[in-house]
């Protein structure tokens, strides 16, 4: 299948912002998605984004999307300890397909 | 509303024994979706359902693994004869009928397997 990859760690302190990044392959993905997995527990739909926005923002995270570059980012703002957790980057063709997932970012928030 | 309901949380059997997995979709979501998780891996689709039809199955396994989502009752992912290599996380995934196109998939918990 096409690959979504992601960079497998990143740490900030308590305060700053995160910056994690997401590249994919699949020209035809439609929908991108930010999941986020605490430890032990199922995943957490964040936000997405349509493939013909640039931009999307809610509260703390923001979703840049180049669809050029096929590149995602999502940042947060005002990293919180609360925030530490894997964060999985994810595409999808259009409704009623599977998810092709990244193998997710470890956050780590220090104080 | 309860969210998407898998059990059990934890299962653990010896290799050669059948594991069943269940998932309850959340209250008036049609699509099933079972996705793996292979330690520090991300995950991977498996299976797509709905009532009583399995619409994409391009991520089983071809031997051992099977999957239904009946009428009535939960989805049921059903491994046979298990392996070692089939320890890892099992996650069912449900949407409703009509999602707007965004197909917003929500998660059950996980069901953590673990073959001796």
């Amino acid at each position: 299948g096409e690959d979504v990859e992601q960079s497998l760690f990143l740490s900030v302190r308590e305060g700053d912002s995160s910056v994690i990044n997401c590249t994919y392959t699949d020209s035809s993905s439609t929908y991108l998605y930010w999941y986020k997995q605490e430890p032990g527990a199922g995943l957490q739909l964040l936000t997405y984004i349509f493939s013909n926005m640039d931009m999307k923002q809610d509260q703390r995270l923001t979703v840049l999307l180049n669809k050029k570059d096929k590149h995602l980012s999502l940042r947060i703002a005002d990293t919180q300890t609360g925030d530490s957790a894997i964060y999985f980057c994810a595409e999808s063709r259009n409704s009623g397909y599977a998810l092709n997932f990244g193998k997710g970012t470890s956050l780590l928030v220090t104080p | 509303n309860a969210g998407v309901m898998q059990n059990p949380r934890h299962l653990v059997r010896r290799r050669g024994q059948e594991a069943r997995l269940r998932c309850s979709p959340m209250k008036g979501h049609s699509h099933v979706y079972w996705y793996r998780q292979l330690p520090e891996e991300g995950l991977k689709f498996m299976v797509y359902l709905q009532k009583e039809n399995i619409i994409d199955e391009s991520g089983m396994p071809k031997e051992r693994f099977s999957a239904e989502f009946p009428k009535e009752g939960p989805s049921i992912l059903r491994i046979q004869q298990v392996v070692r290599g089939d320890s890892a996380a099992y996650f069912c995934a449900s949407s409703p009928q009509s999602s707007g196109g965004s197909n917003e998939q929500f998660f059950g918990p996980g069901t953590r397997l673990t073959v001796l």
